[in-house]
């Protein structure tokens, strides 16, 4: 199958600062890439849709100014948690869409933990 | 709300007998997917099954869909210990710009050695 690469796949930062996720395919052109949020023994939770070389879509009720989502190619999707507060921790998960088929492969997801 | 429903939540099996997971939704689908998850990793795409289609499989794997009752069944056979994860049913309302996966809240399935 497809493979979906995610950096960093954990992270520790201090409440008020930044941190940017990058999610690439690394086999296939993807022109719609979408990011997922997951808590501990919880489903995912869709966050927004990335459409290359326009605006993302975002789900209701997530703020689109916290979480900037930028998908500069066919291959590159990031997404930045600006201004992270501990509620902001969590397993964050990308995944990118086979345009031709619809399945969708997922990145090994990334730890965010806000001390 | 969420559009897929697993049942059960969690099963627990010996190796060597059969999983069988379902999946309950409310709308209609383009397709539906099954998701593996191991704890604390990303998801593997196991298998997407259309709206048109009753019956897919893959290995030890059978995916059923009754769109007539809005339902899918992930069948496991000869279970493994590495069978042990967490697998979610995800649905798709429809193709084109509007695309995206809603997920179910997950089986836990424990195979014991």
């Amino acid at each position: 199958g497809a493979v979906v690469s995610q950096h960093p796949s954990w992270v520790i930062c201090k409440s008020g600062t930044s941190v940017k996720i990058e999610c690439r395919s690394l086999d296939f052109q993807a022109t719609t890439m979408f990011w997922y949020r997951q808590f501990p023994k919880q489903s995912l939770m869709l966050m927004a849709t990335s459409n290359e070389g326009s605006k993302a879509t975002y789900e209701q009720g997530v703020e689109k100014d916290k979480f900037l989502i930028n998908h500069a190619s066919l291959t590159l999707s990031t997404l930045t948690v600006t201004s992270a507060h501990p509620e902001d921790s969590s397993f964050y998960i990308c995944s990118a869409r086979v345009t031709q088929t619809y399945e969708q492969y997922f990145g090994p997801g990334t730890r965010l933990t806000v001390t | 709300s969420q559009q897929g429903e697993e049942d059960p939540q969690a099963l627990s099996i010996q190796e060597g007998e059969n999983a069988t997971m379902n999946c309950s939704y409310k709308t209609s689908i383009n397709n539906l997917q099954w998701y593996r998850q191991n704890s604390g990793r990303g998801l593997v795409h196991l298998i997407l099954i259309r709206s048109n289609e009753r019956e897919k499989h893959s290995g030890r794997l059978r995916v059923t869909l009754d769109t007539s009752k809005k339902s899918s069944s992930l069948l496991i056979t000869a279970s493994r210990a590495a069978d042990t994860a967490s697998y979610f049913c995800a649905t798709a309302r429809s193709g084109g710009s509007n695309y995206k996966l809603t997920f179910g809240k997950g089986t836990l399935l424990t195979v014991n050695p």
